[in-house]
């Protein structure tokens, strides 16, 4: 079955640029998406096919995807974004449909 | 705006089944494609299924397939999500969500899912 790996953890200072990896073979012709899910709450999309960001998400969440690595990348992070981070993409068919681990930011 | 109202959580033997429901509003339903996800406690997300806008095409993870059975009616806004022969790990919060670029886009609030004898 096809896996995405994120890294378990990861923290910043505020203000500091957070930066949250996914790794999977199939990212070089797949799209990766990020969602943020804070405590009790549904997930949110924050940036879908690879770099593009949804209405409402603010600037400093920003995507990149090069080789089998995909990146989110937020700039001058706040401790609003504290929060458990997922990748989410395919395999090369398209059949398989997964979420990666999850990746929890930490801002203090 | 759009909401996802989800139903039909609750407490189930193993090997029994459950049926949930989800009810759209707020964007056209029989236009979207729609998925299940769901969380066990403490854990990560979990792709279930996906249901094209028409219902003509599905798919599944493979923790669930032959199990789960993802439907929907476009008259009456509500997607189905089908769980048969339920076991221990399927306890969960089940989300549903509306496709947007290929992605569970706007999510619901999710309904709890504990099987336990």
């Amino acid at each position: 079955s096809y896996e995405l790996t994120q890294p378990p953890s990861v923290s910043v200072s505020p203000g500091q640029t957070a930066r949250i990896t996914c790794s999977g073979d199939a990212l070089p012709k797949k799209y990766a998406y990020w969602y943020q899910q804070k405590s009790g709450q549904a997930p949110v999309l924050v940036i879908y096919e690879d770099s593009k960001r949804p209405s409402g998400i603010p600037e400093r969440f920003s995507g990149s995807s090069s080789g089998t690595m995909a990146t989110l990348t937020i700039s001058g992070a706040q401790v609003e974004d504290e929060a458990d981070y997922y990748c989410y993409s395919t395999d090369s068919s398209g059949n398989h449909v997964v979420f990666g681990g999850g990746t929890k930011l930490t801002v203090l | 705006q759009v909401q996802l109202v989800e139903s039909g959580g609750g407490v189930v033997q193993p090997g029994r089944s459950l049926r949930l429901s989800c009810a759209a509003s707020g964007f056209t339903f029989s236009s979207y494609g729609m998925h299940w996800v769901r969380q066990a406690p403490g854990k990560g997300l979990e792709w279930v299924a996906v249901i094209s806008y028409d219902g003509s095409n599905r798919n599944y993870g493979d923790s669930v397939k032959g199990r789960f059975t993802i439907s929907r009616d476009n008259s009456k806004n509500t997607l189905y999500l089908q769980m048969n022969s339920l076991r221990v790990e399927d306890t969960a919060v089940y989300y549903c969500a509306k496709d947007t670029n290929d992605s569970p886009g706007d999510w619901g609030q999710g309904t709890l899912v504990t099987v336990s004898s």
